[in-house]
Order: structure tokens, then sequence, then C-alpha cells
């Protein structure tokens, strides 16, 4: 069975700081990965995803997210960090080939907190 | 274009009632997903259905069924409802059950059971 870990569920940080959220997975077998933004009142938006090739993934909002196999682990940055980007993040995977498709396993979520 | 629409937005329930929520995908989407979200928690698998047929289910009791129409909008049942059933329910469409495919989620209906 998979399982994803968010590692802190609360992260404060000033206006124009750096951020990195951190994710890591429990896979005996490869996976796809996913960040989710949830602004308050609203549903899920797709930030960016890894299915292959380079472990580097720029998403929307000039977030960016690594993939590291021998961590397990995909942790999502941001250089500098905007009051708008104060949401809860979601980190989440599928398993290409599965009975369940386009299952998506999510972690529990970071609620990045940007303060002025 | 309309995104994912879920409704109603809010609802309260009581124990041992029933509820039906609704989803309508983005137009030219055929598959539906259906999560649960606990406060405070990530969202849980529920079901995904394709071109009307279940493609998955999760972990949930037979107290959760759903049903998806031919104009791929759907709906979710919960029978006999219980106090752990408060939650946000949210709905995903996506082009089609493809392993990678984008799903697009809806705003969700905030159940309270009380």
């Amino acid at each position: 069975a998979q399982s994803v870990t968010q590692l802190d569920s609360q992260v404060p940080v000033f206006e124009e700081a750096p951020v990195e959220l951190r994710c890591n997975y429990s896979s005996s077998v490869s996976v796809y990965l996913f960040w989710y933004v949830q602004y308050p009142n609203q549903g899920l938006q797709l930030l960016l995803k890894y299915l292959s090739g380079s472990t580097l993934v720029k998403g929307i909002n000039g977030f960016e997210a690594e993939f590291n196999k021998s961590q397990t682990s995909f942790h999502l940055r941001k250089p500098s960090v905007h009051i708008s980007d104060t949401a809860v993040y979601l980190c989440a995977v599928s398993v290409p080939g599965s009975s369940n498709t386009g299952k998506l396993i999510f972690g529990q979520g970071t609620t990045l907190q940007v303060k002025p | 274009d309309a995104g994912v629409t879920q409704s109603p937005t809010h609802l309260i329930k009581t124990r041992g009632q029933q509820v039906t929520l609704r989803c309508s995908p983005i137009s030219g989407h055929k598959s539906v997903s259906w999560y649960q979200q606990v406060l405070g928690q990530g969202p849980q698998f529920i079901f995904q259905y394709y071109e009307k047929e279940e493609r998955g289910r999760g972990n949930f009791p037979d107290r959760f069924s759903a049903r998806q129409f031919p104009n791929y909008s759907s709906e979710l049942n919960v029978n006999a409802l219980l106090l752990g059933d408060s939650a946000l329910y949210l709905c995903a469409s996506s082009l089609a059950v493809i392993e990678g495919t984008e799903a697009f989620f809806g705003q969700g209906t905030r159940l309270t059971v009380v």
C-alpha cells in the first residue's frame, strides 16, 4: 500500500521569504506525484505533477518541486512567497497500472501562513 | 467554461438520515471521482466512475454508493449517516481514466451530521 506524509502541519513564513514544504511517500512500486493547493472555501487546484523525466518540475504561481527517488521525497519550493500564497498545500501520489487508476492518495496537508 | 460544480454547498443532516450529493463535471470530461475530506486531513478516495461504470472504490462502508448518469454527472449517496460522516465531500472530473491525467476539483459539499 502507498502512503504520503507531509511532515509539517503548519509553516509560518514572512512575505518575500523562501519556503519549502516537505512531502515523503512510501511505495514498493513507482508512483506519480502531485502537489495541489486548496484556498479557503475553494476546491483543489493542481500546482504541478511529476510523471517521468526531469526530476525538477516547475508549476504555476512560481512553485517548483524536486523528485528524489532515493529519499522518496517530493518537496515543494518557492523562492519568494506572497500573502496570496496562504493556503493548504496537499501532496498526493497515484500508482500507474493499478486497479484504481486515477486514484489519488493524499497527505494530511500543510497550511502555509504568509505573514506581512 | 464552467468548472466542476457541486450541489448543495452546505447541508446539515441528522444521524440515521440519508443524503445525496450531486456533481456536474467539466464539459467533455467522462470520469468523475469522489473524495471525503475530514477537517484537518487530506482527501480520502471514495469512488471513481467512467462512462457510467465504477472503475475504483476506496475503503468505505457499503453505506456509501454512487452512480454516473449518461450526461456524465454523478451522485454520491450516503445512508444511515453517522457523526463521523461530517466532512467536505469533493468531486473531481477528468477527461478519461488515463494515468497521470489531471483531476479538476469542485468546491465541495460541506456535510454536517448532528
